[in-house]
């Protein structure tokens, strides 16, 4: 199976701040990778598709980039919506595995 | 607009099952892909497996494979997912995901609310 590892798993920042999260994958996945966001007591909101694509809806203030192995979800300007989990997602090879997860909390 | 309602929340024993049903609305059930994703207290989300609508060809996890059955009724745009043998384990919220009728695009563009499953000894 393919080993997602995100980091960091949590993060603490203030609004307006630009905050980056990175996910590893244990093998190239190509740009076979998803980024979803999550608040308590919810399900996931699909935010990127194919590494850098937006989903439908989602503000431009998040961005996705990177390929093969490594991988990153930029917040540019946070917004009081913006705390809460994200979890990176492959797509390359079945088992589809998520990553750990990572908090972005109020600093 | 794109819905996905799951049935309500179980209490089950060690060894029992759990059906867990996920009513589609508002697009066409046998153009997407079905998938099951749980999440234990704390823990990442863990995929289970898939059902294709339209053929009924289904894919699961190793991990699951021989526990898990995951059935659609296309006539009630509903898919199910069956998980046996159950363990304290098991304990999560069990969700229902569409994805895309594209080729390898397997990520999720709608997700139901949520089942919680809980399994005392």
């Amino acid at each position: 199976d393919i080993q997602m590892t995100q980091s960091p798993s949590t993060l603490s920042a203030s609004v307006g701040d630009r905050v980056t999260i990175t996910c590893r994958a244990s093998q190239s996945i190509s740009r076979w990778l998803a980024w979803y966001q999550q608040k308590p007591g919810k399900a996931p909101n699909l935010l990127l598709s194919k590494a850098s694509t937006l989903a439908s809806g989602v503000p431009s203030r998040f961005s996705g980039s990177g390929s093969g192995t490594e991988f990153t979800l930029t917040i540019s300007g946070l917004q009081p919506d913006d705390f809460a989990s994200y979890y990176c997602q492959q797509y390359n090879t079945y088992p589809l595995t998520f990553g750990g997860g990572t908090k972005v909390e109020i600093k | 607009q794109v819905q996905l309602v799951q049935s309500g929340a179980e209490v089950k024993k060690s060894g029992a099952s759990v059906k867990v049903s996920c009513k589609a609305s508002g697009y066409s059930f046998t153009n997407y892909g079905i998938h099951w994703v749980r999440q234990a207290p704390g823990q990442r989300l863990e995929w289970m497996g898939w059902i294709n609508t339209d053929s009924g060809n289904t894919r699961y996890s190793e991990k699951f494979q021989g526990r898990v059955t995951i059935t659609r009724d296309t006539s009630a745009s509903t898919a199910y997912m069956e998980l046996s043998s159950l363990r304290s384990e098991d304990t999560a919220v069990y969700y229902c995901a569409r994805t895309q009728p594209v080729a390898g695009s397997i990520y999720f563009d709608g997700w139901g609310q949520g089942t919680l499953v809980t399994v005392s000894s």
